[in-house]
């Protein structure tokens, strides 16, 4: 079946580094994504992999993926409060040829002083 | 360019009352999903759109939930004879084409009273 797993909690000091973890069930995923959903926000697109890399660096974000473990983990350099917010990985799937997200349940992400 | 925008951003209503929810798409996405929110939870599909037929209503939770996109570009969700399970943030995405990235819409959070 399709599921997704994220830890609930991550706690940082300001200017550290943040890595936020997920495992995902689908092998036939093709790309996997993170979305930012600051409070009473939508989502926000972040960042994504396709499925046949092992790690995509975008400024302060660093994405690595572990295909073999079905393991997906975001990085995020130099932690501000500004990144406070929720953080939702999602694997794209694809039945009968079209595209829907399964999202997991988010990390809240608290960085302080 | 406008982003996906969604009316109205909050909506209160009474147990075994309608209630419609709009999203307007980005200008040229032919693809449109809707995804329930539920509070602490991720995002759960609900419904696929390409062009104006519903290519996968798999995760609408029972006969009471519609949608439609009679011209490929605006969408409503129906919901008729809410119930107080029904409230959540309802997302609606867009994307360029099946397949591409989907960009979310701030959301309309609905209470059931």
């Amino acid at each position: 079946g399709e599921d997704v797993e994220q830890s609930l909690f991550l706690s940082v000091r300001e200017g550290d580094s943040s890595v936020i973890n997920c495992t995902y069930t689908d092998s036939s995923s093709t790309y996997l994504y993170w979305y930012k959903q600051e409070p009473g926000a939508g989502l926000q697109l972040l960042t994504y992999i396709f499925s046949n890399m092992d790690m995509k660096q975008d400024q302060r974000l660093t994405v690595l993926l572990n295909k073999k473990d079905k393991h997906l983990s975001l990085r995020i350099a130099d932690t501000q409060t500004g990144d406070s917010a929720i953080y939702f990985c999602a694997e794209r799937v694809a039945p009968g040829g079209y595209n829907k997200l399964i999202f997991g349940a988010g990390t809240r992400l608290a960085v302080h002083p | 360019g406008a982003g996906v925008s969604q009316t109205p951003s909050n909506k209160v209503t009474e147990k075994g009352k309608y209630v419609e929810l709009r999203c307007d798409p980005i200008s040229g996405h032919t693809a449109l999903y809707w995804y329930r929110q539920s509070l602490g939870q991720g995002p759960e599909f609900l419904i696929y759109f390409q062009g104006t037929g519903a290519a996968d209503d798999s995760g609408l939770p029972n006969d009471r939930f519609f949608a439609v996109r009679p011209e490929g570009s605006v969408s409503t969700l129906k919901i008729q004879r809410t119930e107080r399970g029904d409230s959540a943030v309802y997302l609606c995405a867009s994307s360029l084409g099946t397949g591409e990235t989907q960009y979310f819409g701030p959301g309309t959070r609905l209470l059931v009273l």
